[in-house]
């Protein structure tokens, strides 16, 4: 079994700030993890991914996510937000080695950016 | 290369009626599944399909239905349409089983 908390529903910043939206895990097999950036009316586009390789993963757009296994944590933070940032976020895990291969995605994290 | 594409954008349907919607993947990705989004429920997983053959299913009923065929596309197929089926429906595509997923814009299916 395997299952996504993310933590806070919505994250309000201002621009120029960092993000940190936060995410913890559970799988019963060794997991790939992902971070989905979602816009108004749009599809789901991969930010980056955890493969069990490095466990700090840089994205696009600036974002990246460090896998703390210990804590069961895969956090995605910024250095500085823009306004172009504000989207709806999902962490994903996919149990990687298991039979029944889905992705279970987290609820979601809503970022606003201030000006 | 292309993306994933999902056919049609938008869709208004009447209670009772059936629905057909399509993915065409990423050109070489085997591996296709299909996800359900509302405000109330997130993304849920409906199936997945695998050199044509459903290797997965979500907990939803036999009312949704899939299939996908030689080329790698796919179909879902909803019969019996109730209110609550009214959801964006995003399709995902994969080069192998368990990596990461490229999604297609969704169809917006609205019941009345």
């Amino acid at each position: 079994a395997q299952s996504v908390t993310q933590l806070d529903s919505h994250v309000s910043v201002s621009e120029g700030t960092p993000v940190l939206l936060r995410c913890n895990y559970s799988s019963s097999y060794s997991p790939s993890l992902f971070w989905y950036v979602q816009h108004p009316n749009k599809g789901l586009q991969l930010l980056l991914k955890y493969t069990s390789a490095a466990t700090l993963v840089k994205g696009i757009n600036g974002f990246e996510a460090e896998f703390k296994k210990s804590e069961t944590s895969f956090h995605l933070t910024k250095p500085s937000a823009h306004m172009s940032d504000a989207a709806e976020y999902f962490c994903v895990v996919s149990a990687s080695g298991g039979s029944n291969y889905k992705l279970t995605f987290g609820k979601g994290t809503l970022l606003t950016v201030n000006p | 290369k292309a993306g994933v594409t999902q056919t049609p954008r938008y869709l208004i349907k009447t209670r009772g009626q059936q629905v057909t919607l399509s993915c065409s993947p990423i050109s070489g990705h085997r591996s296709v599944s299909w996800y359900q989004q509302t405000p109330g429920q997130g993304l849920q997983f409906l199936f997945e399909y695998f050199s044509e053959t459903q290797r997965n299913k979500g907990n939803f009923p036999g009312r949704f239905s899939g299939r996908q065929f030689s080329n790698s596309r796919s179909e879902m197929n909803v019969s019996t349409l109730e209110l609550g089926d009214s959801a964006l429906y995003l399709c995902a595509s994969s080069p192998l089983r368990g990596t990461e997923a490229f999604f297609g814009q969704g169809t917006r299916l609205t019941v009345v």
